[in-house]
């Protein structure tokens, strides 16, 4: 069991918007503002989409943003594309046990 | 351009060790911390460790603590994972990692800027 916690799939049709979340506790992403996201095509490595909760990388589609509200992180999509189909992870700071923990993965079809 | 690229990965009996090394290039390596992260078929990704830029710092996943050792080597641009006692649980594509921020500055280790291409580490019993 992943500490924090994603919805398995979200789906969604081209041009639409949709939301993932990943909720953790007040140790990992209620207590930090240190919630990273992250899209991984099959056998590919991960790419950073978020970091801080809100903040895009150089090169990165303004259609992703984040933003958190207490225990709970979130990741939009806006404007659907096909390449979008992918898993998409959340990971967060953690003061406690572990330094770094990941949401166990959603994994997104564009219908 | 930055790049990541890790070796070492194979196939190993339950109980045995292996090494793992992450070499890196196109950025100034002595200034960023570096993780491993990894994600046994089928699953998804899990942290398991990070050491700093200077190599003073390092942390590990429960799961793997006692087990693994994290190393760098600055002049060589190299991280490594020894790993010991590994079990069928272990097996997995075990990625590098790059954290976002020189020094860690602003909290800069917490998200994963560019990553290798993985290699397969397979524990057979």
């Amino acid at each position: 069991q992943s500490a924090l916690t994603q919805p398995a799939s979200v789906s969604g049709s081209p041009g639409q918007l949709i939301t993932i979340s990943c909720t953790g506790t007040s140790s990992d992403v209620g207590g930090h503002n240190y919630v990273s996201w992250y899209r991984q095509h099959p056998g590919k490595a991960p790419k950073l989409l978020i970091y801080d909760v809100s903040n895009r990388p150089s090169g990165v589609s303004n259609r992703f943003s984040g933003s958190k509200s207490g225990n709970t992180a979130s990741l939009t999509i806006s404007g659907l594309q096909a390449e979008d189909e992918a898993d998409y992870y959340c990971t967060s700071y953690s003061s406690s046990v572990t330094l770094m923990v990941f949401g166990g993965g959603t994994k997104l079809t564009v219908l | 351009q930055v790049q990541l690229v890790e070796s070492g990965g194979g196939v190993v009996q339950s109980g045995n060790s292996l090494r793992l090394s992450c070499a890196a290039s196109g950025f100034t390596f002595k200034t960023y911390a570096i993780h491993w992260v990894r994600q046994a078929p089928g699953k998804g990704l899990e942290w398991v460790a990070i050491i700093s830029f200077d190599g003073s710092h390092k942390y590990y996943a429960d799961s793997v603590k006692g087990r693994f050792t994290i190393s760098r080597d600055n002049s060589m641009s190299t991280v490594y994972l020894q790993m010991n006692s590994l079990t069928a649980d272990d097996t997995a594509v075990f990625y590098c990692a790059r954290g976002r921020g020189e020094f860690c500055a602003g909290g800069g280790c917490y998200s994963l800027s560019d990553w290798g291409q993985g290699t397969l580490v397979t524990v057979s019993s």
